[in-house]
């Protein structure tokens, strides 16, 4: 039973367009989410977090907002550039000071120059 | 600087054979967490070390054992593996207790065959 969801498995957007991922929670309790980033051969590194005191949380091109009554969070890329290809990883954890988060399966973006 | 290490990057094992896998870290970080990643799928936590007090999951089989002998390194053994277990194992680290989890650094992983 998925806690974290990330129903698109790939999503491809033309360079300079925006990338919408999407990502869907099931656990009320969550309150603090986290977008990961991982290249091929890598571990994830962290891109962006929100708490669930606030709808809207911004870092130069990347944005993320939160829906908490629809249970749902986005990361909005914008200008997409081929160097944003990757798999993006929605994480949510019950609070930020906590030592566990779940993940969700992943996103993987393909920026198309 | 490589700041999170994992060894080997690729490990081939025998169905039932033992296997260890080797985690270190250079930022002396208190928290230290082994993930398994099947393929497609969320990095599910196993289980995870606050300095030396050990946290299982309540999920994580009991073929998968865990060692921090000192802050820098951590292990992974698996002591039967299965074909099941074939997978990317994540190793990742969390300065301490009132830190944001933006602080949590990974490796780069293990890639498990199981033959």
């Amino acid at each position: 039973d998925q806690q974290v969801k990330q129903n698109s498995p790939s999503l491809s957007v033309q360079e300079g367009r925006i990338s919408i991922l999407n990502c869907d929670y099931t656990n009320s309790m969550f309150d603090y989410f986290l977008w990961y980033k991982k290249y091929p051969a890598e571990g994830p590194t962290f891109l962006i977090s929100i708490s669930s005191i606030k709808d809207k949380n911004e870092d130069g091109r990347f944005t993320v907002f939160l829906n908490k009554s629809a249970k749902h969070l986005s990361l909005h890329i914008v200008p997409s550039q081929p160097g944003d290809s990757a798999v993006y990883f929605c994480a949510a954890s019950p609070d930020n000071y906590g030592q566990n988060f779940v993940f969700g399966p992943g996103t993987r973006l393909s920026v198309l120059p | 600087d490589a700041m999170v290490i994992q060894n080997p990057r690729y490990q081939v094992t025998q169905f039932g054979k033992p296997v260890t896998l080797s985690c270190s870290q250079t930022l002396n970080h208190n928290v230290m967490y082994w993930y398994q990643q099947k393929s497609s799928q969320a990095p599910k936590l196993l289980f995870h070390y606050y300095d030396k007090d050990f946290n299982n999951e309540a999920d994580t089989p009991d073929n998968f054992q865990s060692r921090r002998p000192n802050t820098s390194f951590c292990f992974l053994d698996i002591r039967s593996p299965g074909l099941g277990d074939a997978a990317m194992y994540l190793c990742a680290t969390l300065a301490g207790a009132g830190t944001l989890k933006d602080e949590q650094f990974f490796g780069p992983g293990t890639r498990l065959t199981v033959l």
